[in-house]
């Protein structure tokens, strides 16, 4: 089955600076990989998604980028500011009627 | 507030117990999942329900009982549970099975004792 694994487990960097999340993945049949951001006493929250029909995408200061020959996909915060500070798992999945599966996640710490 | 409520939001239970953890989803979707998370362990799915119909049971131990009345009702009903059972259960909802956006509620904390 697919196994996902994501590196670092803790991240620390100061405001402003950028943080960079990595994931790969083992299935090469998936095709959508999301990222949630779990802040404390909440639930996971879809931040950004890609879909393997493209190689990079952009949401304002968040970006993801996919590379299926090698099969790993990161996650880019430029910018990081406090309220960035929580954990974030990337996941993948072979689409509609497959389920998600998820990396350990990354403990993103932001000092002010 | 994500549309999906989970109750109760904390709950203690010795180890012959038996309680439910209820979920509800107000956004229509027709898919609802219980996860398990526990420290420093990627999100285990324990059960998938699409339609109604249960099509994922991740070897899941008979202690842990789902039931889906409807597309917008989910519980867990715990009995005989074991101390490492202790975890945050959460609850997701989407409009189909993976590929689509899933949405968390806040999730049950668990204690066993």
């Amino acid at each position: 089955g697919e196994n996902v694994e994501q590196h670092p487990s803790t991240l620390s960097v100061q405001e402003g600076d950028s943080a960079v999340i990595k994931c790969t993945y083992s299935d090469s049949a998936s095709n959508y990989f999301p990222w949630y951001k779990q802040e404390l006493g909440k639930g996971p929250q879809l931040i950004i998604d890609i879909r393997s029909n493209v190689g990079e995408k952009k949401d304002q200061r968040i970006a993801v980028t996919l590379n299926k020959t090698a099969k790993h996909f990161s996650l880019h915060i430029t910018e990081t500011q406090p309220e960035d500070s929580a954990v974030y798992f990337c996941a993948a999945s072979r689409g509609s009627y497959d389920k998600v599966i998820f990396g350990p996640g990354t403990s993103l710490s932001v000092i002010p | 507030e994500t549309g999906v409520t989970q109750t109760p939001r904390h709950l203690v239970m010795g180890m012959t117990n038996k309680k439910s953890l209820k979920c509800e989803q107000h956004l229509g979707h027709n898919a609802m999942y219980w996860y398990k998370q526990s420290a420093k362990k990627p999100l285990e799915l324990m059960f998938v329900y699409n339609f109604k119909e249960q099509t994922e049971n991740n070897s899941v131990p008979s202690r842990f009982s789902p039931e889906c009345p409807n597309s917008s009702h989910l519980f867990l009903h715990l009995h005989t549970l074991q101390p490492e059972d202790s975890a945050l259960y959460l609850c997701a909802s989407s409009q189909g099975n993976g590929g689509s956006e899933q949405y968390f509620g806040p999730g049950t904390r668990l204690t066993v004792t």
